[in-house]
């Protein structure tokens, strides 16, 4: 089945320390995305990257950090410097076919502790 | 940045019944799109309808699109339990390169 992993489900870290989440995808989608979510607002983008070992910051992503080493993983890592990071993460991705449908993980809920 | 918004922020209706979401948005667009979001869950998209289309039907849902109000509203007709959740509308700015802007949401609850 083609889709979206992203782990954990539910991750908690005490103040100060890195975190680094997960995202893979096997639809052979170029372009990935990071969103943060919290109660009651919509998604604020965090980096996105169109191609392998290229990204761009989005609106949010002081305190973020990416990498896109292969097609088929956009970790993100949220730094100690992030201020607030207690949010629902989401990841997603696109393909050349239908590049604006955004295809979604199931989300990693982040609890700083 | 935000640009949709969506109204009402939160709907309750009898299950049966029709549901209307609204969405307006600021910028001239490619595109608007409707996802739903279960709780605690990632988004799935559900219809896209482009800026030179006023209207567009998939199975219970009906999407239009008013680009001089720059709104947008969704209905879902004969409602049911299962239709529980949040649904977002997302719009592209013309010169953004696919990027997406999301609203708030609006929030369905359907009583069985």
């Amino acid at each position: 089945d083609g889709g979206i992993t992203q782990s954990p489900k539910y991750l908690f870290r005490k103040e100060g320390q890195n975190v680094t989440l997960s995202c893979e995808q096997n639809l052979n989608h170029d372009a990935m995305y990071w969103y943060r979510q919290d109660p009651g607002q919509g998604l604020r983008l965090i980096y996105y990257s169109q191609i392998v070992n290229d990204f761009q910051k989005g609106d949010i992503a002081e305190g973020y950090s990416v990498s896109r080493e292969k097609k088929e993983s956009f970790p993100l890592t949220v730094t100690s410097a992030q201020k607030n990071p207690t949010a629902f993460y989401l990841c997603a991705s696109t393909g050349t076919g239908t590049p604006y449908e955004q295809f979604f993980g199931p989300g990693t809920r982040l609890t700083v502790l | 940045s935000q640009q949709g918004e969506e109204d009402p922020q939160a709907l309750s209706i009898q299950e049966g019944e029709n549901a209307t979401m609204n969405c307006s948005y600021k910028t001239s667009i490619n595109n608007l799109q409707w996802y739903r979001q279960n709780s605690g869950r990632g988004l799935v998209h559900l219809i896209l309808i482009r800026s030179n289309e006023r209207e567009k039907h998939s199975g219970r849902l009906r999407v239009t699109l008013d680009t001089s109000k720059k709104s947008s509203s969704l209905l879902i007709t004969a409602s049911r339990a299962a239709d529980t959740a949040s649904y977002f509308c997302a719009t592209d700015d013309k010169d953004s390169n696919y990027q997406l802007i999301w609203g708030a949401g609006t929030k369905l609850i359907i009583k069985p």
